[in-house]
């Protein structure tokens, strides 16, 4: 059990496809994070939430759309995705303000294939 | 920009030996330090962090060793066990924006 649950595991998806991944923490966090993680790659950063607001968009393209109703779900909205984007989505949670040092918590992510 | 990268891509250790994973980092002003675990087909697990005032700091087999002087950070895993094959990811914290910057991820096998 890591408290955060991501759904689906799994997405194969046409680029005309519109899709939308889900993560709810069970941590009590405040903020919120979705990353990218393709192979051999660092994880790359996308947006954060805190508090429900948009604290970070990394350059994100805009195909790629985050929506953050309440500080315990986050979703990504994805359309007319490209090839390039086929990779492992992480959501991760963190409470940044019980303190500076507070790690993130990940979900087991997102595996999606674009087609 | 900048960016924490690891010495080496894959490490094989014999079960039952120690194994030191190392970490190189480029920000000297970076203030908190993390290491994660990640398992096939799974998200990154949080195993230990240290704070940029500490030179060391021991959880259960694992210790974190910090040496701010050449930006030098490495993750020592004691008796390691074939649960601990994974993917292993320094992280560090931009003291700016408090973003974590992350590693590309050494791969520990544990040879039985």
């Amino acid at each position: 059990e890591t408290g955060v649950t991501q759904t689906p595991r799994h997405l194969v998806m046409g680029m005309t496809n519109k899709k939308s991944l889900k993560c709810e923490q069970h941590l009590g966090h405040n903020a919120m994070y979705w990353y990218k993680q393709s192979a051999k790659k660092p994880l790359e950063l996308m947006f954060v939430y805190n508090f429900k607001e948009q604290t970070e968009n990394n350059s994100v393209p805009s195909r790629f759309s985050p929506e953050c109703p309440n500080s315990s779900h986050l979703f990504l909205h994805l359309h007319t995705l490209q090839p390039e984007d086929s990779a492992l989505y992480l959501c991760a949670s963190s409470q940044p303000d019980r303190g500076l040092d507070q790690p993130q918590h990940f979900g087991d992510g997102t595996r999606l294939s674009i087609l | 920009g900048e960016s924490v990268g690891l010495h080496l891509p894959t490490l094989s250790v014999q079960e039952g030996d120690n194994s030191i994973i190392n970490c190189a980092y480029s920000n000297s002003a970076s203030d908190y330090f993390i290491w994660y675990k990640q398992e096939s087909g799974k998200g990154p697990q949080f195993i230990i962090d240290i704070r940029s005032n500490m030179d060391k700091r021991q959880g259960q087999r694992v210790t974190v060793l910090l040496n701010k002087t050449v930006k030098h950070l490495s993750l020592q895993i004691a008796a390691t066990q074939p649960g601990d094959s994974a993917v292993y990811f320094c992280a560090e914290r931009d003291n700016q924006g408090g973003k974590l910057i992350f590693g590309q991820g050494t791969e520990l096998s544990v040879k039985p």
